[in-house]
């Protein structure tokens, strides 16, 4: 079946840092969405990404849809604190957009140092 | 902002009894999920619901799982018979239409069979 792995698995970065991480997969996405999950909660959606090429911007985070439809990348710039977190993409693949099927990959886990 | 809430934020259950796990969607919202997400694991689809219907269903949705949307604002999932492997945390998710639209997440249920 569909697989997303991301990279990279954990982040350990100073406060004010630019952080990138990405998502990628041997088969195509229509859809890519970048969500966040703090301890104890569930995921909160951070952007969606619908167009190959697509690139979108929530504040100091950027996402991009890869032209191959098979990639996706997060940036988030000037880190603080509150960044912290577990940071996941999912994607719907062809013909799960209609059932709602979301993939999801295995999250990169941030750490900020103030 | 409307959310998706889900009750009880944490259950403990003897291996072998039924439980269910409650969720209320966001009120405009007509498609809903159920995710797991094992400890330290990514979140995983179990199955997707619209118009009183099952619209998709994982290879871990077997037939000890079942959903039942029993008045105009409640989704609920019923595991008949519980397992020692069925702990995990339980996403309530929903959405506004198919056709890739973003998923809204509840806060889980953390499930523990002892």
């Amino acid at each position: 079946g569909q697989q997303l792995n991301q990279s990279p698995q954990s982040m350990f970065i100073q406060e004010g840092e630019d952080v990138s991480m990405n998502c990628t997969s041997s088969s195509i996405f229509n859809t890519w969405l970048w969500y966040k999950q703090d301890p104890g909660e569930g995921p909160v959606l951070l952007i969606a990404l619908y167009k190959a090429g697509e690139l979108t911007s929530n504040g100091r985070l950027t996402a991009q849809f890869g032209i191959t439809r098979k990639d996706s990348f997060l940036n988030i710039s000037a880190s603080i604190p509150s960044d912290v977190g577990i940071y996941f993409c999912a994607g719907f693949a062809p013909g799960s957009g209609n059932t709602g099927k979301l993939i999801f990959g295995q999250g990169t886990t941030l750490q900020v140092k103030p | 902002e409307p959310e998706v809430t889900q009750t009880p934020s944490h259950q403990v259950t003897q291996m072998g009894q039924e439980v269910i796990l409650r969720c209320v969607p966001i009120s405009n919202h007509l498609y809903f999920y159920w995710y797991r997400q094992i400890l330290g694991q990514k979140v995983e689809f179990l199955v997707s619901f619209y118009n009183n219907e099952i619209s998709e269903k994982s290879e871990i949705f077997d037939d000890q799982f079942s959903v039942e949307r029993p008045d105009g604002s409640n989704f609920t999932l019923k595991i008949r018979s519980t397992k020692l492997e069925d702990s995990a945390m339980y996403f309530c998710a929903s959405s506004r239409g198919n056709g890739n639209q973003p998923q809204h997440f509840g806060d889980g249920t953390r499930l523990s069979i002892l």
